[in-house]
Parts: structure tokens; sequence; C-alpha cells
């Protein structure tokens, strides 16, 4: 176990919806990633915040974004969903950005689009 | 080009036998990071061991051991005495130092280890 946790674990949405899937970091962590892994596909880096801006992006439309509380927590937004979305979303805290600073990742949530 | 080939789709291994799972790299950076994760099938990540590119030994963590050769940019990971629950999906993974998003890990296409009994 982690400390990460995701939130739901399993969600279905159909074509032109939008989802908000949430992310629980490991205590005193402060930068959440988020990676979308395809199915039989390794992850692939979507977005990291660090002390709530964004802190760098991997090659993903606008059409996902999100957000970093005060408390580290973290939300994934995905608009206009498309077929091709549906994957499992994993979020990973770590402290800080540097690297040594070893990410945590959480169970994920499978995200199905029809 | 792929920064991350792993081109063992599938790999079986008796159990109490070791495995070698292989890894290349494509890199420009002088200083990175390499990473093994494990993923069984209830899909959370799990860091096995982490090799940086200035480090002169190979890293060990327990009967994970991870064999890096620089000059051929491979960084193959080790399992000693298998267990049958090894049996999960392989990532490898790289951070780059020189990219603008903090300690972004850049995946392999994995491969799936199979134990037999």
């Amino acid at each position: 176990e982690t400390g990460v946790t995701q939130s739901p674990t399993h969600l279905i949405k159909t074509r032109g919806q939008q989802v908000t899937l949430r992310c629980s970091s490991q205590s005193g962590h402060n930068t959440v990633s988020w990676y979308q892994q395809a199915l039989g596909q390794g992850p692939q880096f979507i977005f990291q915040y660090y002390r709530e801006e964004e802190n760098g992006r991997g090659n993903f439309p606008p059409r996902f974004s999100g957000l970093q509380f005060p408390n580290y927590s973290s939300e994934l937004n995905v608009n206009a969903l498309e077929l091709d979305d549906s994957a499992l979303y994993l979020c990973a805290s770590s402290l800080g950005t540097q690297r040594g600073n070893e990410q945590f990742f959480g169970p994920g949530t499978r995200l199905t689009v029809l | 080009a792929q920064k991350i080939t792993q081109t063992q789709p599938g790999m079986f291994v008796q159990e109490k036998e070791a495995v070698t799972l292989d890894c290349t790299y494509d890199t420009s950076d002088q200083s990175y990071g390499l990473f093994w994760y494990k993923q069984p099938s209830s899909g959370e990540m799990i860091f096995l061991i982490y090799q940086g590119s200035y480090d002169e030994q190979n890293a060990t963590e327990g009967r994970y051991s991870l064999n890096f050769q620089k000059a051929r940019k491979s960084a193959n990971l080790v399992i000693s005495a298998s267990q049958l629950g090894d049996s999960a999906m392989y990532f490898c993974a790289m951070r780059e130092d020189s990219n603008n998003a903090g300690n972004m890990l850049t995946f392999g296409g994995g491969t799936r280890l199979m134990v037999k009994p």
C-alpha cells in the first residue's frame, strides 16, 4: 500500500460527456502526476502539479485539465470524452519534483467510454 | 524513436529460477534515472528498483537487480528465485533530468512475466 488513493475505482461514460477523477496523495507529498494507460500499453504522462501549479504536460489536448488543492489532493478532468479515452488513469505522488524523489502510484481509475 | 523499448511481450519462467527482462533506452541526457515497476492485475504500479545514470554499481533490491550497461543503453531487470507472486506486467521507465516536467516518467510497453509452478 502506497498511501495514494484514487476514486472512483471504475467509471463508465458515454462519448461527449465530461468526467472528473480524484487522487489523494501520500501524506506530506506536494507533487502529483497523472498518467493514462491504454489497454496493453505502458502509462503515458499527462501532466504534473507541484504546489497547486501545473509543472509540466505531456502530449495531451487541452480537454485534459487538472487541479491541485491546498491539501495536495488532485483532480483530472476530461471534457468531450472520446472512445480512445478509455484507459486506466493512474496518479502518482512524490515529495518535490527533483530527481531521486520516488513516485508512489495509486491503484488507478478504470474509465470506459461507450 | 522509442525512448524505452521492451522487446519481450511475454516471458515464462519456472518457479525458483532466475529471469532477465530486457530494457533498452534512448536519451541524449547525461543525467537520467531508470526505474522498474511491477503491475499486478489489480493495476497498481509497484516500484521495484532504481538506477541513476551516474551510479557506478548496479542497483540491487532483495531478489531484484538491475544490469546497467550504459554504453549499450540497456537496463535489464534480473529477478532471482522466481515466485508465483512475481507473475505480473513489468515496466521499465526513464526520467530525463533535462526535461521541464519535473520527475516525469517515460514508460516502455511492458513485459508480461508468467511464473510456472
